[in-house]
């Protein structure tokens, strides 16, 4: 199985500040790679496919980049909505496989 | 408007049996593949089943192959997952998910319903 590696674990982040998150994978998946958010009780939301592709109804101050092993999820300017936790998953292989998550939390 | 409603969790008692149902509606049902998805309780995503639109094409993560089986009932709109010999590692929240590719396996779910919570314990 492909493992997905994301980092950090966990980061602490105000209100309006950058925030990139990175996932890496243990061999290629080309661009098969999208980005999650969920917040506590509540089920996974679609932010980015096939690595760059902004999901339908997503704010555009969410973007993805990277091909290959290497990929980042940027929020450019952080909304108090965004604190959730925010997970990778390749869908090259089977069985897809995600990363352990990045928890955003506020400072 | 795309809506996944699970049934079905509860407590089980290890070597039980459950049968996982997910009903789904806003779409045609038929043309899109369908997942299911776990997380352990204070966990990460995990893999568990997926099959294709047609029901045709299933695979399983390996730690549940022999144990689980995925199946669909397009003329219902309801997805299942039948869940044998269980272990405590299964105790999860299980989520069905509508994959976002029209009559193609992405597997990149769009819509996930609200998940039902399996756990297995003595």
């Amino acid at each position: 199985d492909i493992q997905m590696t994301q980092s950090p674990s966990s980061l602490s982040a105000s209100v309006g500040d950058r925030v990139t998150i990175t996932c890496r994978a243990s061999q290629s998946i080309s661009s098969y790679l999208s980005w999650y958010q969920q917040k506590p009780g509540k089920a996974p939301k679609l932010l980015i496919y096939a690595a760059s592709n902004l999901q339908s109804g997503v704010p555009s101050r969410f973007s993805g980049s990277g091909s290959g092993t290497d990929f980042t999820l940027t929020i450019s300017s952080l909304q108090p909505e965004d604190f959730a936790s925010y997970y990778c998953q390749q869908s090259y292989t089977t069985p897809p496989t995600f990363g352990q998550g990045t928890k955003i939390e506020i400072k | 408007e795309v809506q996944l409603l699970e049934s079905g969790g509860g407590l089980v008692q290890p070597g039980g049996s459950l049968r996982l149902s997910c009903a789904a509606s806003g779409f045609t049902f038929s043309s899109y593949a369908m997942s299911w998805v776990r997380q352990a309780p204070g966990k990460g995503l995990e893999w568990v089943s997926a099959i294709s639109g047609s029901g045709d094409i299933t695979y399983s993560t390996d730690s549940v192959k022999g144990r689980f089986t995925i199946s669909r009932d397009n003329s219902k709109n309801t997805l299942y997952l039948q869940m044998n010999s269980l272990r405590a590692e299964d105790t999860a929240i299980y989520y069905c998910a509508k994959d976002i590719g029209v009559r193609v396996t992405t597997d990149t779910p769009d819509y996930w319903g609200q998940g039902t919570l399996v756990t297995v314990s003595s």
